[in-house]
Formats: C-alpha cells, structure tokens, sequence
C-alpha cells in the first residue's frame, strides 16, 4: 500500500496563478517530510519539515507540515513558467530510515 | 563541481547482458542511495549504505548487487538485464543516516531491448 500519497496527480494552471499540492503520509514512526522539485533530470531539494519546523518559506514557495492530519501542502504563488515539474513529496521514517517518496504532482504553467 | 556524480548518463544495452552504473560523491557524506524511478516517474528506493554497510536492502532481484569500495562511492551492478529493469537509476547521498535531505545525482536511464 502506498504510504505517501500525493494529490492531485497532475494540475494545469496559466502563469500568475496560485497553486496548492497536497501530500499525505503514513508512517509509524514520522521524521521527516521533504519537497523536491524535479524538472528533467535529478530532483532537487526544496524543503524539509519536521517537528520542529513545520513551516518554511522560500520566495514564492512555501510549505506546511500539519502532523495532527498526516499532510503537508507546498504553496506557489504568482506561478511562472519555470515552475513547470514534478514536485515530490517524501517521508523519512525512523527505525528503516528510508525516503519513501509519493508519486509525484506533475505541474504544467501555461504562459 | 558535481556533488554527486553517475555514469554512463544513457545505457541501451540487450537483455541478458550484466551491466554497472557508477556513483561517486563528493560532499563528504556518510550515506548513499540508489533509487529507481520507472516509467510512471515513481521513485523507489533500492539500496542504502552508511559507511560502506548495507543498510537498507529492498526487495529487489538478487541480480541486482550494490559495491560501495569506500563512503565516497556506490557502485550498482546488474547481472542478467531483463526488459522491465529499464528505468531511470538515480544516486543520492546524505550527511548522516538519519538525517537531512538527500542529493541526487543527474541519473542514468537504462533501456534494455
């Protein structure tokens, strides 16, 4: 079963607008949660949050680790096209350690 | 500089042969990955080692097998390539097991015909 789980899958959006992805998680000992963004090659880190740091900030980029409802969302405002990638959710858990990554929200802005 | 590192970028290869992909980072990390990325664009880790120790090791075919010769790399070896191993095949590396986030490498798509 998939233990993080991203929505939606795909979202199409025209410059300028404000776009919201969704991740849910389900891990029994939770660590912590990451971003990534990945245009055509290596996806590359975005964020990080854990329980000590459940909000973080990066220019038009913003995300929020709500650990009462299993979930993070990664805010982008004032979209452009260069947002256009697949964002990735994923989640460390302790004991394996493991990064278990959610399937991904693919992003297109439309000049 | 590239922090982490895999060759070849592209590998076409025929079923049956036995195939490497090379990893090497250079940010002093103590952990290192390899994931596989199919064709739906899910990541899936497969291996991780933390100084040179096997630590996670997924259900993947025995015919993959990780060489970790140092902490600085990660060889991945492929013996018997079968069609549904074409994938993309990417490295990581993290400062420490538990912790931070994880560097990717560029990636090595393998396509076996």
């Amino acid at each position: 079963e998939d233990k993080v789980v991203q929505s939606p899958l795909s979202l199409v959006v025209h410059e300028g607008d404000t776009v919201t992805l969704n991740c849910s998680y389900e891990v029994t000992n939770f660590r912590s949660l990451l971003w990534y963004k990945q245009e055509k090659k290596a996806p590359t880190f975005l964020f990080m949050l854990t329980s000590s740091g459940i909000e973080k900030k990066s220019g038009r980029l913003s995300s929020i680790l709500d650990k009462k409802e299993l979930s993070s969302i990664l805010n982008i405002t004032a979209t452009q096209t260069g947002d256009s990638a697949i964002y990735l959710c994923a989640v460390r858990e302790g004991g394996s350690e493991k990064l278990v990554f959610g399937k991904g929200t693919k992003l297109t802005v439309n000049p | 500089d590239t922090a982490v590192s895999q060759t070849p970028k592209y590998l076409v290869t025929q079923m049956g042969n036995d195939k490497s992909i090379k990893c090497e980072q250079n940010l002093g990390h103590d952990t290192m990955y390899w994931y596989k990325q199919d064709s739906k664009k899910f990541l899936k880790i497969m291996f991780s080692y933390n100084n040179k120790e096997l630590i996670i090791n997924e259900t993947v075919p025995n015919r993959f097998s990780p060489k970790s010769p140092d902490k600085a790399h990660l060889n991945l070896h492929i013996n018997s390539l079968e069609l549904g191993d074409s994938a993309v095949y990417f490295c990581a590396s993290s400062q420490e097991y538990r912790a931070a986030e994880a560097f990717f490498g560029q990636g090595t798509r393998l396509t076996v015909v």
